[in-house]
């Protein structure tokens, strides 16, 4: 499994935007870069996956060079409620039947504040 | 439709006592997973389940030990619980047939060894 480094915290406003970077030089060819988001006293929730270029949905972008050696999440215009530890998981989702292993390193305490 | 539910919610212990926390899914995935997260610290897989009837070890399985039985439940043991053992554990599930591999995770259990 590749491993990930990031930093352990950012501060940013309301309504700006915030980017988190990930490290992974080691990722592997059938490596694909996932990002989860934890709240205080939950599981974490899935919020975007990629493997290379780039990725929107209706929470985050994720922006994959072509080395693939890093990731960057992108959470535009943050609000309170977005405060959070953002984790980067590097791995192979595939194949199916030796079951997903993703590993959470420390992640990213992310903190909004107003 | 409840997604993955874990109990106890939370739960003390002495030390060398037993007990076993409960995972259900109703999801109909086929993998389950069983972290630990301690104070300010990544999630670390224990043991994970690829099938009904499978069990496998994770990073840190030592004192743990799993039984899937059913499809949609998850069980995970403590024989003799250890300080060392107090945390918060997660249950998770994903689909062998997603393409993201995305996992989905309870609310947490937290259990306290004095």
């Amino acid at each position: 499994l590749a491993k990930t480094t990031q930093p352990i915290s950012m501060d940013s406003y309301e309504g700006q935007e915030v980017n988190i970077t990930c490290s992974h030089n080691n990722i592997a060819t059938n490596d694909y870069i996932t990002w989860y988001q934890q709240f205080p006293s939950q599981g974490p929730r899935f919020i975007i996956q990629g493997y290379k270029t780039k990725v929107t949905n209706e929470v985050a972008s994720l922006f994959i060079p072509a080395d693939r050696k890093s990731s960057t999440l992108s959470l535009p215009r943050v609000s309170l409620s977005d405060t959070a530890v953002y984790y980067c998981l590097v791995g192979d989702t595939l194949p199916r039947a030796a079951g997903n292993k993703l590993t959470f390193g420390g992640g990213t305490r992310v903190l909004v504040k107003p | 439709n409840a997604g993955v539910t874990q109990t106890p919610k939370f739960r003390v212990l002495k030390t060398g006592q037993s007990m076993t926390l409960l995972c259900a899914q109703d999801m109909n995935h086929e993998y389950m997973y069983w972290y630990r997260q301690d104070p300010g610290m990544g999630l670390r897989l224990i043991h994970y389940s690829v099938g009904e009837g499978t069990t496998a070890k994770g990073e840190v399985p030592d004192g743990y030990n799993v039984s899937r039985l059913k499809k949609q439940n998850f069980l995970l043991g403590l024989e003799s619980a250890a300080p060392s053992q107090t945390s918060v554990y997660f249950c998770a599930s994903s689909d062998s047939a997603g393409n993201t591999g995305e996992l989905f995770f309870g609310e947490g259990s937290r259990l306290t060894v004095l």
